[in-house]
């Protein structure tokens, strides 16, 4: 399975967006991008995936490298509900297997 | 309820003996996956099933965990001869197809805590 790597955390002020970053050098054409979350005490929270194209929804954006070996879930405007751990996944075509790596840790501050 | 449930919540058991968790995952939902998270880390896939086909059983960590998903619908992952080892919250997730291509739902776990 192709990996993914994420900073351990990050921090954001609350009402400003925020960029958190996911390398997967090793993806193939045929892997989507998946972003999950998890709020304390939560289960995790699905986010956005996407393939090649940037993605939007009511959540977040995300914006995957023209080569495809990076990404990046943009939140627009951090709100203190948004401290989570965020998970980069990889997912392969018919695949259904979610692999959760460590995620990077968001803290939001107000 | 519209959402994946879990029962039970809570679950104290004296070491060696059996327990099973249950999933009734939403209604309609193809795919179901469990997965276990020890406390501040992700989670680890354990098993999925696509309908009452178990498609991979890679992660169950070994012959004491087993699940099932009979009819295609609600799941029970059993655990014999518990061992301290097994605490841990245990998480069942839903989706409405290939998990490549959709949103896997998720329930609020069952924590395990083996005495």
């Amino acid at each position: 399975d192709a990996k993914t790597t994420q900073p351990n955390s990050m921090e954001s002020n609350e009402e400003e967006p925020v960029h958190l970053p996911c390398n997967h050098s090793t993806i193939s054409g045929t892997d989507y991008i998946h972003w999950y979350r998890q709020l304390p005490s939560q289960g995790p929270e699905y986010v956005i995936h996407g393939l090649t194209s940037n993605v939007n929804n009511r959540m977040a954006s995300l914006a995957i490298a023209e080569d495809r070996k990076s990404s990046t879930l943009i939140l627009h405007r951090a709100t203190l509900r948004d401290a989570a751990v965020y998970y980069c996944i990889l997912l392969m075509e018919y695949g259904n297997k979610l692999v959760f790596g460590a995620g990077t840790i968001l803290r939001v501050k107000s | 309820g519209a959402g994946v449930s879990q029962s039970p919540r809570y679950k104290v058991t004296k070491r060696g003996q059996d327990v099973a968790l249950r999933c009734d995952p939403i209604s309609g939902h193809v795919s179901l996956y469990w997965y276990r998270q020890a406390l501040g880390q992700g989670p680890e896939f354990l098993t999925y099933f696509n309908y009452e086909a178990q498609q991979d059983k890679s992660g169950l960590p070994n012959d004491r965990f087993s699940a099932e998903r009979p009819e295609g619908s609600i799941s029970t992952l059993t655990i014999q001869r518990t061992e301290q080892r097994d605490s841990a919250m245990y998480r069942c997730a839903s989706s409405s197809s290939y998990g490549y291509r959709t949103e896997a739902f998720f329930g609020q776990g069952t924590r395990l805590t083996v005495v």
